[in-house]
């Protein structure tokens, strides 16, 4: 089974703090993201990576940036963390690109910036 | 991006058949329609995915309309276990996926 590891389930910060969200998938995939998850709003895509030191934006990328530098890795950074950043960040990989791709979720990381 | 609609939450009994319905009316001709399901305190988990055939496999099957504007994920039998958020998307040749706020499904004993 896939299986698709976040590094922590729950972190508490102070704003203006920089926070790594980790995330390994032991499964070969070449593709990975991230999403946030808040209520009502469902699940919006952060970025997103198709290969090592490549990364695309996705539909809210704003005071976040990620890093690839190995394949079984992505990592989501918060550089200056916000209160509008508290949110629940899901992390997935593919092994298809686009239509077809099956995603395989991590368990998420609940985030809370004070 | 094309967008679907689901009701907000059905409620169903144990080991009676769940229709869960989606629209997606501007669904564009190479759009793969996917159900993810999210239990609590759990990422999503892949249930079922097609293009313009009926599909099934061990946890679901998926009745999609002949004009692909709607389709239907079928759960034969619920379980409690089944309870969950079910989340309808269309997948395109782009990754930039909507997760709208899906369907939260109870199950009664």
């Amino acid at each position: 089974d896939v299986k698709v590891t976040q590094s922590s389930r729950y972190l508490v910060k102070r704003t203006g703090e920089k926070v790594f969200l980790e995330c390994v998938q032991d499964m070969d995939h070449e593709n990975m993201f991230w999403y946030r998850q808040d209520p009502g709003l469902g699940l919006r895509l952060i970025y997103f990576s198709y290969d090592v030191k490549m990364k695309e934006k996705g539909d809210i990328p704003e005071g976040y940036s990620v890093s690839r530098e190995k394949k079984e890795r992505f990592s989501l950074i918060l550089e200056s963390a916000s209160t509008n950043q508290t949110s629940m960040y899901l992390c997935a990989s593919s092994l298809l690109r686009g239509a077809v791709g099956e995603l395989f979720f991590g368990e998420g990381s609940r985030l809370t910036v004070l | 991006d094309a967008k679907t609609t689901q009701p907000n939450s059905m409620e169903s009994n144990e080991e009676e058949p769940v229709h869960l319905p989606c629209n997606h009316s501007t669904i564009s001709g190479t759009d793969y329609i996917h159900w993810y399901r999210q239990l609590p305190s759990q990422g999503p988990e892949y249930v079922i995915h097609g293009l313009t055939s009926n599909v099934n496999n061990r946890m679901a099957s998926l009745a999609i309309a002949e004009d692909r504007k709607s389709s239907t994920l079928i759960l034969h039998r619920a379980t409690l276990r089944d309870a969950a958020v079910y989340y309808c998307i269309l997948k395109t040749s782009y990754d930039k996926v909507i997760f709208g706020p899906g369907t939260s499904l109870s199950v009664i004993p």
